[in-house]
């Protein structure tokens, strides 16, 4: 059965610095990778993409890597700010098609 | 456009009440899925459909129904609600290929 993994689960960090959330899975025959963002009691904000074909992609101060032969991905945050604070979601569409796998979530928490 | 539209935002059943979560995309998206949320569990697939008439079984399906009869709209039903269906319901759909997901805010139940 295919797990996801985030660490860390969270994260408290002062404005401006540059973070690193990490996504593994046991198994690393996924499709594409979704990463998301939730704010508490809303629903869920798609951030980026990758798709089976790409190793990486950047939308601002946001970068996602992924790795499929070592079942891994990163979520890089530049000079974080406290409007980035909320949980962030990584999740793998498995090779069906059908269905997203994902991890329990890493929160963040960045003080001004 | 309006995206993935779920109704009611907020329901309190009783043991025992039946009742029917709404869920309408208006992307023309093929494939669409119902998640729920649960404190330490992370989001878990109770169904799925891949197009009008076809669904399919989650990892939780048990408790629920649902049914595709348009592109539009995928309800999901509860047929017997228990306090272990206290959860945040999310409705979620995306295109055919590599498309990203697209959630709906969430309806938050409460059996008692």
């Amino acid at each position: 059965k295919q797990e996801v993994t985030q660490i860390p689960a969270a994260l408290s960090v002062p404005e401006g610095e540059n973070l690193v959330l990490n996504c593994s899975f046991t198994d690393s025959a996924i499709y594409n990778l979704q990463w998301f963002r939730q704010d508490p009691g809303k629903g869920l904000t798609s951030l980026l993409l990758i798709q089976s074909s790409q190793r990486e992609q950047t939308s601002g101060r946001l970068n996602a890597s992924l790795d499929k032969s070592s079942g891994r991905s990163t979520l890089y945050i530049a000079a974080s700010q406290p409007g980035d604070s909320a949980t962030y979601l990584c999740a793998g569409l498995n090779q069906a098609g059908t269905a997203l796998i994902f991890g329990k979530g890493t929160t963040l928490s960045v003080s001004s | 456009n309006a995206g993935v539209t779920q109704t009611p935002k907020f329901q309190v059943l009783k043991t025992g009440q039946s009742m029917t979560l709404q869920c309408a995309q208006d992307m023309n998206h093929e494939y669409m899925s119902w998640y729920r949320q649960d404190p330490g569990m992370g989001l878990r697939l109770i169904h799925y459909s891949v197009g009008a008439g076809i669904t399919d079984q989650g990892e939780v399906p048990n408790g629920y129904n649902v049914s595709r009869s348009t592109t539009e709209d995928f309800p999901l039903r509860l047929l017997s609600a228990a306090p272990s269906q206290t959860s945040v319901y999310f409705c979620a759909s995306r295109e055919e290929g590599q498309g990203s997901y697209t959630f709906g805010s969430g309806t938050r139940l409460t059996v008692v």
